[in-house]
């Protein structure tokens, strides 16, 4: 049973250049999150689908846009990254409580 | 505007003792509190959760303890263990925001001595 995967590990970006980060989950949980994590900070929500089809903004959405492609995946994309976008960022999914959310591994993304 | 601090960054216990981390909220709509545990380049792993409702949840060597008047919450470790070594995030979720959506505090990185 893998949780949640995430895709890559590690990504160096230019000013300018698109990606976009990939997230699977095997728990048939319905929702899904994108976090970010800044040091010495918590993690931030930038976005998260409560379901297969819905996408919603959190508190850092800006410059990112979201796809829930099926109930397993769902995906991040930086457009245009710029360096403040340089951060861990962190796919979870959730069945709702009193379970917590589980959280893949993060990816570790670099903006010069 | 930070609703959910942890105050300390840090915290050092000997093997053995007791380990408590302290949580502090300030939006009194939060009704679901989590603590999370991260070790180094990996995901937080869930511990332990705990409903407006009680005032105390158990988990083996973990409790969680809520004063809800206080908005105080804290994370009991009881024998600590040097595999308990790190960063214990106290997150919250409030019910109808971003279908449970946490937020999270800054994090304390503990380091239990053998």
């Amino acid at each position: 049973n893998a949780g949640v995967t995430q895709t890559p590990k590690f990504q160096v970006l230019k000013t300018g250049q698109s990606m976009t980060l990939q997230c699977a989950q095997d728990m048939n949980h319905n929702s899904m999150y994108w976090y970010r994590q800044d040091p010495g900070m918590g993690l931030r929500l930038i976005y998260y689908s409560a379901s297969e089809g819905t996408t919603d903004k959190g508190e850092v959405p800006n410059g990112y846009n979201v796809s829930r492609l099926n109930k397993r995946e769902f995906s991040l994309r930086l457009e245009s990254a710029a360096p403040s976008q340089t951060s861990v960022y962190f796919c979870a999914s959730s069945a709702g409580p009193p379970a917590g959310q589980y959280f893949g591994p993060g990816t570790r993304l670099t903006v010069t | 505007d930070q609703q959910v601090k942890q105050n300390s960054p840090s915290l050092s216990v000997q093997e053995g003792r007791i380990s408590i981390l302290n949580c502090d909220y300030t939006n009194s709509m939060f009704d679901y509190f989590l603590w999370y545990k991260k070790y180094p380049a990996e995901g937080p792993t869930f511990l332990i959760s705990i409903s407006s409702i009680k005032d105390k949840n158990e988990d083996g060597r973990f409790t969680v303890f809520l004063n809800k008047s206080a908005k105080h919450l804290s994370l009991h470790i009881v024998p600590s263990q040097p595999g308990d070594s790190a960063v214990y995030f106290c997150a919250a979720s409030a019910e109808g925001t971003g279908r449970r959506a946490l937020t999270f505090g800054s994090g304390t990185r503990l380091q239990v001595q053998p």
